[in-house]
């Protein structure tokens, strides 16, 4: 089992549709969490932080859910601009601090 | 002004060469990581580096050896390459201090074995 799953997708949505994307861990040791977005070939750069109590920002929320290792991301009213892979990480505290990702989900964000 | 920076960005080789990658960071962080990202397109990471010291080194073939000559600085050389290490090779820096698990990556490294 992988240590980070993400359902790869690719999602399909239209501009102003609400997405929700889902990852689930395997290592309990699993202490902090994010989401990063990668643009095609490009490099992956942090979205935002993931918080016990659930956190947003702007049209993005992240909620975890530390008994069910389950992370999810929403978007609102979703944007062309919003096309991408987003991906799932965790941090392992124990284990040097290993950043581990998911294989992402992509979005496809269609007018 | 590059903050983590990577050379060079493609790299087109025969099977059974050696190659580097470079990369450095300008940041001023204290850990320095090489991840992996193949053709499924999923990031996995090989090694990683916290001022100068080995604290990560995963399943990773040793035709695989990374060398820091100081915390700015991680390279990858790679010994005897096969098709299977075709890939996108990502440097990434952060200081662990800090916690906030922001990685900062470089543009990566498309290396392309023959």
């Amino acid at each position: 089992r992988k240590e980070v799953e993400q359902d790869p997708g690719p999602f399909n949505v239209p501009e102003g549709a609400t997405v929700a994307f889902n990852c689930t861990y395997s290592n309990s040791a699993s202490q902090s969490f994010f989401w990063y977005r990668q643009d095609c070939r490009k490099e992956p750069k942090l979205l935002m932080s993931v918080y016990s109590s659930g956190n947003e920002d702007g049209r993005f929320t992240a909620q975890l859910n530390r008994a069910s290792q389950y992370i999810s991301l929403l978007i609102r009213d979703s944007k062309l601009s919003d096309s991408a892979t987003y991906l799932c990480v965790v941090n392992i505290y124990n284990q040097g601090g290993k950043l581990i990702f998911g294989q992402g989900t992509e979005l496809s964000v269609k007018p | 002004d590059t903050a983590v920076s990577q050379t060079p960005k493609y790299l087109v080789t025969q099977m059974g060469n050696d190659k580097s990658i470079k990369c450095e960071q300008n940041l001023g962080h204290d850990t320095m990581y090489w991840y992996k990202q193949d053709s499924k397109k999923f990031l996995k990471i090989m090694f990683s580096y916290n001022n100068k010291e080995l604290i990560i080194n995963e399943t990773v073939p040793n035709r695989f050896s990374p060398k820091s000559p100081d915390k700015a600085h991680l390279n990858l050389h790679i010994n005897s390459l096969e098709l299977g290490d075709s890939a996108v090779y990502f440097c990434a820096s952060r200081d662990r201090g800090t916690n906030t698990g922001e990685l900062f990556f470089g543009e990566g490294s498309r290396l392309t074995v023959l």
